[in-house]
């Protein structure tokens, strides 16, 4: 019954290399994000998708690219892999924002995936 | 850009003590959540404020809004070991950003 589900959870890979990380959302929500946050716990957001549409980027290096092939699912595909790019990357899902957020409602998360580049 | 300052940045206290964490902007939030996050897991909503002055209970948990609604606290009273995590306080729409955080360790 996992909500906001990620694969892989661990992901050790080599510099240069091209990679995906998978998400898909069982909430029937219409909004997927990703972000990633770095060794001192920081959550920053990467991308935003409504409706399959890519709604905010920000500042992301190009060698990351988002796909979302519908509302339930966005995927993260990297190419060539950098020392930097280690990290957890956390996708996450929610309503369109504002609807309805005053009654207790915000965003549900994956329970990530740690990436080390070696 | 609107930044979300947390302090403390790390709480390290004995089971059965209170606690209070912070969540500061220098901008008018439209509403703020607070969530939790413990290892291995992503963050966990625990409550979302939107008026200004709100208090909100969830158990041992308190959560204010500041009336100016740029501030923000969460009270944790006779903290357990179960407490332990990341807290995090978070606002905005699409571009929805995260404060700090307070790493909280509770002693048994």
């Amino acid at each position: 019954d996992t909500a906001v589900s990620q694969t892989p959870k661990y992901l050790v890979t080599q510099m240069g290399n091209d990679k995906s990380i998978k998400c898909e959302q069982n909430l029937g929500h219409d909004t997927m994000y990703w972000y990633k946050q770095d060794s001192k716990k920081f959550l920053k957001i990467m991308f935003s998708y409504n409706n399959k549409e890519l709604i905010i980027n920000e500042t992301v290096p190009n060698r990351f690219s988002p796909k979302s092939p519908d509302k339930a699912h966005l995927n993260l595909h990297i190419n060539s892999l950098e020392l930097g790019d280690s990290a957890v990357y956390f996708c996450a899902s929610s309503r369109t924002p504002g609807q309805g957020w005053g009654m207790n409602y915000g965003y549900t998360f994956g329970s990530g995936t740690r990436l080390t580049v070696v | 850009t609107q930044l979300l300052e947390q302090s403390p940045q790390f709480l390290s206290i004995q089971e059965g003590e209170n606690l209070t964490v912070y969540c500061n902007s220098s901008s008018v939030f439209s509403s703020l959540q607070w969530y939790r996050q413990e290892p291995g897991e992503g963050p966990v909503l625990l409550v979302t404020v939107v008026t200004g002055g709100e208090v909100k209970k969830l158990k041992r948990l308190t959560f204010q809004f500041g009336d100016a609604r740029k501030d923000s606290s969460l009270h944790i009273t006779a903290a357990q070991p179960g407490d332990t995590g990341l807290y995090l306080c978070a606002t905005g729409t699409y571009k929805y950003i995260f404060g700090t955080g307070t790493r909280l360790k509770v002693l048994a």
